[in-house]
């Protein structure tokens, strides 16, 4: 799996977008990006995923670049609830559940 | 997606002690996953379980101290066995149930060795 670097941590507004980057300069051409969050002493949950194309569901939106060696997930309107550890993961769809978690970003949105 | 319980959520275990943990999906899946997440720190996978074969561990993680059980499809269990404080950890299952190779996690069980 490519290797990806987070920010250690970020600070969001309540209300306001919440903006995390992922580099992964190395990612393979059928390797997906996959974001999971973890809040506090519960098990990590999925977010979204993508590989090429810009991706947006009921949670986020997924911003993959045209060379594919960054991309951001954004949280529209960010809540207190949104208070977690992201994880951004590359990996090709077939081993993603081998998984390497790194140490993510912890985003903490303040009132 | 998938619906993932674990059992026991928590416990507190006495060093040389063995725990048995449990792992229920809501469906049938092909291969369950185990993870280890020490305490402040990220997840690390332990091994993978598939039905009917034995698991495949990781580097660092041996079958004795960490025997695995997947007797059907929906149903895995992980033993921490000859505890230490140092395995004071959350122990988290897993499946890649989604179509894009998307994990659900299970809840995890907070094991704490004294």
């Amino acid at each position: 799996d490519a290797k990806t670097t987070q920010p250690t941590s970020m600070d969001c507004a309540e209300g306001r977008a919440a903006n995390l980057p992922c580099n992964h300069s190395t990612i393979s051409g059928n390797e997906y990006v996959y974001w999971y969050r973890q809040i506090h002493s519960q098990g990590p949950q999925y977010i979204i995923h993508g590989l090429k194309n810009n991706e947006t569901n009921e949670m986020a939106s997924l911003i993959i670049t045209e060379d594919r060696k960054s991309s951001t997930l954004i949280l529209p309107h960010a809540t207190l609830r949104d208070t977690a550890v992201y994880y951004c993961i590359v990996s090709l769809a077939a081993n993603a559940g081998k998984s390497t978690f790194g140490d993510g970003t912890t985003l903490t949105v303040k009132p | 997606s998938a619906v993932i319980s674990q059992k026991p959520s928590r416990d507190i275990c006495q060093r040389g002690t063995s725990l048995t943990i449990q792992c229920q999906v809501d469906s049938q899946v092909t291969m369950m996953f185990w993870y280890r997440q020490q305490p402040g720190q990220s997840l690390t996978l332990i091994a993978t379980a598939n039905q009917g074969s034995e698991a495949t561990y990781e580097s660092g993680f041996v079958i004795d101290k960490f025997p695995i059980s997947r007797p059907n499809l929906t149903f895995s269990t992980l033993t921490v066995s000859n505890m230490s404080p140092e395995d004071s950890s959350i122990y988290l299952c897993s499946v890649d149930k989604g179509q894009g190779g998307e994990q659900y996690f299970g809840p995890g069980t907070r094991l704490t060795v004294t």
